[in-house]
């Protein structure tokens, strides 16, 4: 059970140039996040997905797309990098728990990727 | 949408002594809120989190306690240990129902623990 894995973890990207980075979960959650991580500035939403097919926009989409083709795996592209997207970029799942005091939705992260962009 | 406050942004403490940190939230559909410490290099893992149908939730050291009509919540840690030092964030969210949205989180508590 590996929970969370991201590829790659680290990446330099030119400013023009397109790239994927890939999440995987083996823990059979309905949902997953793609985060973007910047000095002082916590995590911050860019897109999620509540099941296979279906996206949506977070917090800071613009820039990025994403795709849910498959339950296990989400997909975060770049179509034309830009410097303001160097960053830590780190994906998550969850699944509803029920638990004593009512459903939570505790988070699973992966490790992260660390992406430069010249 | 929500914004999430969070304070101090570094805490340094004394190994032994207790640890405080501070969250206020805007958004009154907010009904979980969890504490997330990142260690260096690593990604966020969940360490408590609170509903809103509860005032205060406690794990061992660890205690979280929500005001709703404040709304705000704060972590708590006593008898903090060396290995406690790490970037600690708090989170809110609106998740209920049959769906999860995401969590807005705060922009996060550098403790650190001196020996």
């Amino acid at each position: 059970n590996a929970g969370v894995t991201q590829t790659p973890k680290f990446r330099v990207l030119k400013t023009g140039q397109s790239m994927t980075l890939l999440c995987a979960q083996d823990m059979n959650h309905e949902y997953m996040y793609w985060y973007r991580q910047d000095p002082g500035m916590g995590l911050r939403l860019i897109h999620y997905s509540v099941g296979e097919g279906t996206t949506a926009k977070g917090e800071v989409p613009d820039g990025y797309n994403v795709s849910r083709l498959k339950k296990q795996n989400f997909l975060l592209g770049l179509e034309s990098a830009a410097p303001s997207q160097t960053s830590v970029y780190f994906c998550a799942s969850s699944s509803t728990v029920l638990a004593s005091g009512g459903r939570t939705y505790e988070q699973y992260f992966g490790p992260g990727t660390r992406l430069t962009v010249t | 949408g929500e914004n999430v406050e969070q304070h101090p942004s570094t805490l340094s403490v004394q190994e032994g002594d207790s640890a405080v940190i501070k969250c206020t939230y805007s958004d009154s559909a907010s009904n979980y809120f969890p504490w997330y410490k990142q260690e260096l290099g690593k990604g966020p893992q969940l360490i408590i989190d609170i509903r809103s149908n509860v005032g205060e939730k406690k794990d061992q050291r660890i205690a979280v306690t929500l005001n709703k009509t404040a709304k705000h919540f704060s972590l708590h840690i006593t008898e903090t240990q060396p290995e406690d030092s790490a970037v600690y964030f708090c989170a809110a969210s609106r998740a209920g129902g049959g769906g999860a949205d995401g969590l807005t989180f705060g922009k996060g508590t550098h403790l650190i623990i001196q020996p």
